[in-house]
């Protein structure tokens, strides 16, 4: 079965700083690994998706991720922190052979960017 | 910019009633799919349809919940009888393309409060 683990409910950064935001995955294949950016009361948006090739993911608003197959890790990451980067963050996955569309997503994770 | 839609954004219903929301998708995107958020919770996959067809039920999709896509293009979420548990936010989102790495786009969202 799929499963999605953010390993912290809440990270906190200055602004300024670099930010990590951890997520490990499980899936039988091979996977499809997604972020996305909750901002209250709003729906999802996207940042930044693995396929396949570079482990090196780069995406919206100077955010990055790093895909790790050995570790079964895709943190996100940005090299300096903004005060409107405080929201709610979402990794996904979904695995490339095992039937099924759906996104499986972990419980998220708040990030608290203070200036 | 026509992302998705959701309407209402908000419905405040009393135990046993019916609500039905609707999601009009990305103009031209041939994926559908339902989603369902509680407090602390990353969304939960419902449904998914390809054109009008729907092809994928969550076991999370009790008797209570049924969805259309008639024409394939909208879609409409119902719930009967309902139930405070179903005091969720329910995300709506689409995709174009047949295999499961492309980008699904979020609407902003309905939440719901059964009362």
């Amino acid at each position: 079965a799929q499963s999605v683990a953010q390993p912290e409910d809440q990270v906190n950064v200055a602004e300024g700083n670099p930010l990590t935001v951890k997520c490990t995955y499980s899936v039988s294949g091979n996977p499809y690994l997604f972020w996305y950016v909750q901002y209250p009361n709003r729906g999802l948006q996207f940042l930044l998706k693995y396929i396949t090739g570079d482990n090196l993911v780069k995406g919206s608003y100077g955010f990055e991720a790093e895909f790790n197959k050995s570790q079964t890790s895709f943190h996100l990451k940005k090299p300096s922190a903004l005060v409107s980067d405080s929201a709610l963050y979402f990794c996904a996955v979904r695995d490339m052979i095992e039937a099924g569309t759906a996104l499986i997503f972990g419980k998220g994770t708040t990030l608290s960017v203070s200036s | 910019d026509t992302g998705v839609s959701q309407d209402p954004r908000h419905k405040i219903t009393k135990r046993g009633q019916n609500v039905t929301f609707r999601c009009d998708p990305i103009s031209e995107h041939n994926r559908l799919y339902w989603y369902r958020q509680t407090l602390g919770q990353g969304p939960e996959f419902l449904t998914y349809f390809q054109n009008e067809a729907q092809l994928e039920k969550s076991r999370l999709l009790s008797d209570r919940f049924s969805a259309e896509r008639p024409k394939g293009s909208f879609s409409t979420l119902e719930i009967q009888r309902t139930e405070q548990g179903d005091s969720a936010m329910y995300l709506c989102a689409s995709s174009l393309g047949r295999r499961n790495q492309e980008t699904q786009y979020f609407g902003p969202g309905t939440r719901l409060l059964v009362l």
